[in-house]
């Protein structure tokens, strides 16, 4: 079945260290994103990537990196320069960015808390 | 500035109720899209509905329907006959264009809950 996997489904991680939240998907879509969802509000973009080999920051960028290395695979890295990381991450998919029609489609999430 | 307001932060009904959830929204592009999502316990976002600008005619899905009116700028969401797997948080989105490329605002969410 075509989707968008995340792994870990949840992720614990010590202060200080950096870890990578995997995002892979199946949909041959061109643009992906990731977004951070704090409970009880909305989702922010964190990063979104158009084609491979390029990624534009999006609302909330800072403490975090990504590639886009293959179409399939857009990994995220939350980096120790994140202050507050504990969070839900969301990552989604489209066929194409620019197109205003594209829906974005989205995996199950990693949830990750920082003890 | 975009921007989305749901205004509703949690809904509570009992089951085979109707309920009507709100969005509102800002824009200055004349071209536009919203979109519904449902969000239940497990986390993922459930794609419902996109809507563009130019089609004011109301859609109905089975139980759901939607309501779209740009002289309010309002994109309300309707549930007839409420089951408790509609328990969920929804939300409401509006595309944003920026240069090449386009962004979802959300909004932050309305959660409702559906009691047997």
């Amino acid at each position: 079945d075509g989707g968008i996997t995340q792994s870990p489904k949840y992720l614990f991680r010590k202060e200080g260290q950096n870890v990578t939240l995997s995002c892979e998907q199946n949909l041959n879509h061109d643009a992906m994103y990731w977004y951070r969802q704090d409970p009880g509000q909305g989702l922010r973009l964190i990063y979104y990537s158009q084609i491979v080999n390029d990624f534009q920051k999006g609302d909330i960028a800072e403490g975090y990196s990504v590639s886009r290395e293959k179409k399939e695979s857009f990994p995220l890295t939350v980096t120790s320069a994140q202050k507050n990381p504990t969070a839900f991450y969301l990552c989604a998919s489209s066929i194409e960015q620019g197109i205003r029609t594209d829906t974005q489609y989205f995996g199950p999430g990693t949830r990750l808390t920082v003890l | 500035a975009q921007k989305v307001t749901q205004a509703q932060t949690e809904i509570s009904v009992v089951e085979k109720e109707d309920v009507t959830l709100d969005c509102v929204y800002e824009t200055r592009d004349t071209t536009y899209y919203l979109f519904w999502y449902k969000q239940p316990p497990s986390g993922e976002l459930v794609f419902l509905i996109r809507r563009n600008s130019f089609d004011e005619q109301n859609e109905i899905s089975g139980r759901y329907s939607w309501n779209f009116q740009k002289s309010t700028s309002s994109f309300n969401f309707t549930i007839t006959a409420s089951q408790v797997v509609d328990s969920a948080v929804y939300f409401c989105a509006l595309s944003e264009g920026v240069d090449s490329s386009y962004k979802l605002i959300f909004g932050s969410g309305t959660r409702l809950l559906v009691r047997p």
